[in-house]
C-alpha cells in the first residue's frame, strides 16, 4: 500500500504568492515523522521542515510550514512568498516508528513552477 | 561539516565492467543509505546501514554490492550492470535514523549504463 501519496504532479504559482503542495499518509504507527524535501534540477536533496507525530503545533522553517493534520493524515507544505529560485521537485517523506536506522519513504513528488 | 560528499559526479560504465560508488561524511552520523532515483521519479531504498552493519537490503540485485568500510565511508560497488540500472544514485546518512531525524543528502552519481 502506497506509505505517501502526493496527489498534485505539478503545481503553477505566481511569483510572490503563496502555494500548498499537498501531502497524505498512511501509517498504524503511533510513532512517526513527516519530512519537506525540495530537489532542484541539479539533483541534489534539500531538507526543508519536519513535523513529528507527537508535535502538538506546526512546524514553520521561515517561508515553509507545514500544515499538520493527524487525524486526516496530511501533512501539507505551505510555501509562503514564492520566489523563482523555487522552481523545483518537492518530495513528501515518512520514518515509521523507534527502531534505529529505519526508512524513509518518499512520495511520488510534486513539481512547481514559479512564474514571474 | 554538514556535507555528504559523492564521488564520481557522473558515470558511465559498460555492462561488463565493475565500478564502485564512494559516499563519505564527517558529521558523526551512524545510519547511511543508498538510493536509486530514476528521472521525475522519488528515490528508491535500497539499503540501510547503522552503525557499519547492514540492517536493510531492499531486495536489490547482487550485482549491487554495498560496503560500508568504517563509520565515515559508504561504498555501493557496480558488477554486471544492466541498461535499465542507469540512474541518479543518491547517499544519505543522518544521525539515527530515528524517526525525528532528517537525512542529509550528498549531490548524488548520475550512472549511465551502455
Amino acid at each position: 500500500a502506497q506509505k505517501i501519496t502526493q496527489t498534485q504532479p505539478g503545481m503553477f504559482v505566481q511569483e510572490k504568492e503563496a502555494v500548498t503542495l499537498d501531502c497524505t499518509y498512511d501509517t498504524s504507527d503511533p510513532s512517526y515523522g513527516l519530512f519537506w524535501y525540495k530537489q532542484p534540477s541539479s539533483g541534489e536533496m534539500i531538507f526543508l521542515i519536519y513535523q513529528g507525530s507527537y508535535d502538538q503545533q506546526n512546524a514553520t522553517e521561515g517561508r515553509y510550514s507545514l500544515n499538520f493534520q493527524k487525524a486526516r493524515k496530511s501533512a501539507n507544505l505551505v510555501i509562503s512568498a514564492s520566489q523563482l529560485g523555487d522552481s523545483a521537485m518537492y518530495f513528501c517523506a515518512m520514518r515509521e516508528g523507534m527502531e534505529y536506522g529505519n526508512k524513509l519513504v518518499f512520495g511520488a513528488g510534486t513539481i512547481l513552477r514559479v512564474k514571474s | 561539516d554538514t556535507e555528504v560528499t559523492q564521488t564520481p559526479k557522473h558515470l558511465v560504465m559498460g555492462m561488463t565492467n565493475k565500478k564502485s560508488l564512494k559516499c563519505e561524511q564527517h558529521m558523526g552520523h551512524r545510519a547511511m543509505y543508498w538510493y536509486k532515483q530514476k528521472a521525475k521519479k522519488p528515490p528508491e531504498l535500497m539499503f540501510v546501514y547503522s552503525y557499519e552493519k547492514l540492517s536493510i537490503n531492499e531486495s536489490v540485485p547482487s550485482r549491487f554490492s554495498p560496503e560500508c568500510p568504517n563509520s565515515s565511508l559508504l561504498n555501493l560497488h557496480l558488477h554486471a550492470l544492466q541498461p535499465e540500472d542507469s540512474a541518479l544514485y543518491l547517499c544519505a546518512s543522518s544521525p539515527s535514523g530515528l524517526m525525528n531525524t532528517e537525512a542529509f543528502f550528498g549531490q548524488g552519481t548520475r550512472l549511465t549504463v551502455v
